[in-house]
């Protein structure tokens, strides 16, 4: 069973600083995505990865890959408030995604 | 494209009741679908994955008679949660799966909130 450990579970963070949110997983997997979640709504697809080393950005969004470490972060650059959410990584085993707790985001000014 | 509904967005249903919610691929065909459960300030826990003209799979202490996945065609599948109690209301969210080309990714449904009273 691949299991998923997501941290922080919470940050609260002021405008225009910079911050990084990790994913660790516990076996070999082939692909990694990254949703971020507002309240009330459903996943927004934000960075699929699918090999080591890979990287990609977004706006103020970075993610990336590190296979042999199981890990995979999310960069947030000089954040603003329209990034409050949540985000989710989801490595996965076969077709199946498993989801991390989840970083409840709050940026504040 | 690759756009996944779902209906009704939100339900409020007796306690005793049994309700529907369908999940449709309106671009796409989806050889699979996956239902999600998700209750406040917490995670995705995956429900069941079906296969168009199949049983559905369901995840460890998941009720297969409680909560009955139908996927009959490549682009519908609906739960239909039976004799619903409170401890059901959660939201459930669908996600669809293609063939060809779009096999990587999960395209997820808007979700349904549904609240027993």
């Amino acid at each position: 069973e691949l299991k998923v450990e997501q941290n922080p579970l919470f940050l609260s963070m002021q405008e225009g600083k910079n911050y990084t949110i990790y994913c660790n997983y516990s076996t070999t997997s082939d692909r990694l995505y990254w949703y971020r979640q507002d309240p009330g709504k459903s996943l927004e697809s934000l960075f699929v990865l699918l090999s080591n080393g890979a990287v990609k950005q977004e706006g103020r969004l970075m993610a990336s890959l590190d296979t042999k470490a199981r890990l995979s972060t999310l960069h947030i650059t000089a954040a603003v408030h329209d990034l409050s959410a949540t985000y989710f990584c989801a490595p996965t085993s076969g077709y199946a995604l498993n989801f991390g707790k989840g970083t409840s985001l709050l940026v504040t000014p | 494209g690759a756009v996944v509904s779902q209906h009704p967005s939100r339900v409020i249903c007796k306690s005793g009741t049994s309700v529907k919610i369908e999940c449709r691929s309106l671009d796409f065909q989806a050889t699979t679908m996956f239902w999600y459960r998700q209750f406040p300030k917490q995670s995705l826990m995956l429900m069941a994955t079906s296969n168009e003209g199949s049983k559905a799979t369901y995840e460890q202490g998941v009720e297969k008679d409680k909560f009955l996945i139908n996927h009959a065609s490549l682009t519908l599948s609906t739960l239909t949660v039976t004799s619903a109690h409170p401890e059901d209301s959660s939201f459930y969210i669908c996600s669809a799966r293609g063939a060809r080309g779009l096999s990587y990714e999960q395209y997820f449904g808007p979700g349904t909130r549904l609240t027993v009273t």
